[in-house]
C-alpha cells in the first residue's frame, strides 16, 4: 500500500538556520506530493505541492523537489523565523478523487 | 482563512453519547473528505463525498456515518461514543482532482468524558 514516512521531531533550530524536513514515500503509480502546516491551534494550510518528477514546489521561503529516483520530497527553508515554529505534514495523493495520505509529522521549533 | 467551515470548534459530551459535526465546503468544491487526528493515530482519512455521493471510506468505525447535503455540506455523525474517539476531527474540501491538493477547516475538537 501507499505511504508517507516523515523524520521524527522534534527539530528545534535557531532564528536564521537551514531548515530540512526528510519525506520518502512509497506508492503506486505517479502520485501528487504535497506539504502542509499546523499551526498551534489551527487547521492544516497546505503549504506547497508537486505533481510530477522534477517538479518544485515553492511558497513562503519554503522549497520542495519531487525526487522520483530516490521516491522523496524533501522540504527546505534557508532562513527560518520564530513564526514558522509548526508541525509539518508531508502527504501524498494517488487516486484522481484527491485523497490524501499523511505522515506522522514534524514539529519544528524555532526559537530566538 | 481556508474557506472552509466547520461547527462546533470544541465539544465535550459523555461516553454513549451522539454528537455531530458540521462542515460547509469552499464554494464550488464539490467534495468533502472527513480526517481524524490524535496523538496516537495522527492524521487518519475517514471517508470522502463528491458531489452527494460517498467516493471512498478509510478508517471509518460502523459506529460513525456521514453524509453530504444537495447544497453541499456535510455532517460527521459518531454515536455510541467511546473515551478513545477524543480527537481532532477536520473537514477538507478540494475540486477532487489527485493534484489539487485540499483545503481543510480549523477543525472540531471532540473530548469525551
Amino acid at each position: 500500500g501507499n505511504s508517507v514516512t516523515q523524520m521524527e521531531g522534534p527539530v528545534t533550530l535557531s532564528e536564521e538556520a537551514f531548515l530540512t524536513i526528510n519525506c520518502t514515500y512509497t506508492a503506486t503509480g505517479y502520485p501528487s506530493l504535497f506539504w502542509y502546516v499546523q499551526y498551534p491551534g489551527e487547521g492544516l494550510q497546505l503549504l506547497l505541492k508537486a505533481t510530477k518528477a522534477d517538479d518544485k514546489g515553492s511558497n513562503k521561503g519554503f522549497e520542495a523537489t519531487y525526487r522520483k529516483e530516490t521516491t522523496s520530497f524533501h522540504l527546505e527553508k534557508g532562513s527560518v523565523q520564530v513564526s514558522d515554529s509548526a508541525v509539518y505534514f508531508c502527504a501524498l495523493a494517488t487516486d484522481s478523487w484527491g485523497k490524501l495520505q499523511f505522515g506522522a509529522g514534524t514539529q519544528v521549533v524555532v526559537t530566538p | 482563512d481556508s474557506g472552509v467551515t466547520q461547527t462546533p470548534k470544541h465539544l465535550i459530551t459523555a461516553t454513549g453519547q451522539r454528537v455531530t459535526l458540521r462542515c460547509s465546503p469552499r464554494s464550488g468544491d464539490l467534495s468533502v473528505y472527513w480526517y481524524q487526528q490524535s496523538l496516537d493515530q495522527g492524521l487518519q482519512f475517514l471517508i470522502q463525498y463528491y458531489n452527494g455521493e460517498e467516493r471512498a471510506k478509510g478508517n471509518i468505525l460502523e459506529r460513525f456515518s456521514a453524509q453530504q447535503f444537495p447544497d453541499l455540506h456535510s455532517e460527521l455523525n459518531l454515536s455510541s461514543l467511546e473515551l478513545g474517539d477524543s480527537a481532532l476531527y477536520f473537514c477538507a474540501s478540494s475540486v477532487a482532482q489527485a493534484g489539487a491538493g485540499a483545503f481543510f477547516g480549523q477543525g472540531t475538537r471532540l473530548t469525551v468524558v
